[in-house]
């Protein structure tokens, strides 16, 4: 079976533009986390989706939006980009909607702002 | 703020040692529990769950919590140069739904 997959795996912007992150939760997973990851930082939570409903959003700015389609793939969505989002963005699926931290990531989008 | 403690590291051992982490976390009420490993420029893998105080074995890798003093640990034992990686801990705190809350990891390096 396929695990998480995201694309694309890596990208390069400039400050100012938009980004738009794609992810395929693993069969039969109906929840999907984002994550950001700073270099030397342990991952932090952006966005929780189950059942294409928002479950839970992190402490970041309206710049950053989500979705979750009906078959339960999910794209983040960061406007006006600047330096400091410049991260891995991890996207994680689970089997369950709550009260679960056993999550499987996928090998992550790394944005490199300019 | 919820948040989780753990050391950056680097924590040396040599090979075949036992290798321990180490993490607290501040809210008191918090019931489940993660370790998660992170190979450098991969993703995390979680390895570890622990939803109980005591301890909780699985192969060569045990966790303890002990929620009175909240504080969760990971023991890895017989280390092997390929155990070298980052360790995250994480906790889904009250009421936050399938949120995990991770520390900064603590690098991990079995030196032969």
């Amino acid at each position: 079976d396929a695990g998480v997959t995201q694309s694309p795996t890596h990208l390069i912007k400039t400050r100012g533009q938009h980004v738009t992150l794609r992810c395929s939760p693993i069969s039969g997973h109906k929840s999907v986390s984002w994550y950001q990851q700073v270099l030397g930082q342990g991952p932090q939570f952006i966005f929780q989706y189950y059942e294409k409903e928002e479950r839970g959003r992190g402490n970041f700015p309206d710049r950053f939006s989500a979705r979750q389609f009906p078959n339960y793939s999910s794209e983040l969505n960061v406007n006006a980009l600047l330096l400091g989002d410049s991260a891995l963005y991890l996207c994680a699926s689970s089997l369950v909607g709550e009260n679960t931290g056993e999550l499987f990531f996928g090998e992550g989008s790394r944005l490199t702002v300019l | 703020q919820k948040e989780v403690e753990q050391n950056s590291g680097p924590l040396s051992v040599p090979e075949g040692a036992i290798a321990s982490l180490n993490c607290t976390y501040s809210d008191r009420g918090s019931q489940s529990f993660f370790w998660y490993r992170q190979y450098s420029g991969k993703s995390p893998e979680l390895i570890m769950s622990i939803y109980s105080n005591g301890d909780k074995e699985d192969g060569r890798f045990t966790a303890q919590l002990n929620k009175a003093s909240q504080y969760v640990s990971l023991l890895i034992r017989d280390s092997q140069p390929s155990d070298s990686a980052t360790y995250l801990c994480a906790v889904n705190f009250t009421g936050g739904g399938n949120k995990l809350t991770f520390g900064t990891g603590t690098q991990l390096k079995v030196e032969l």
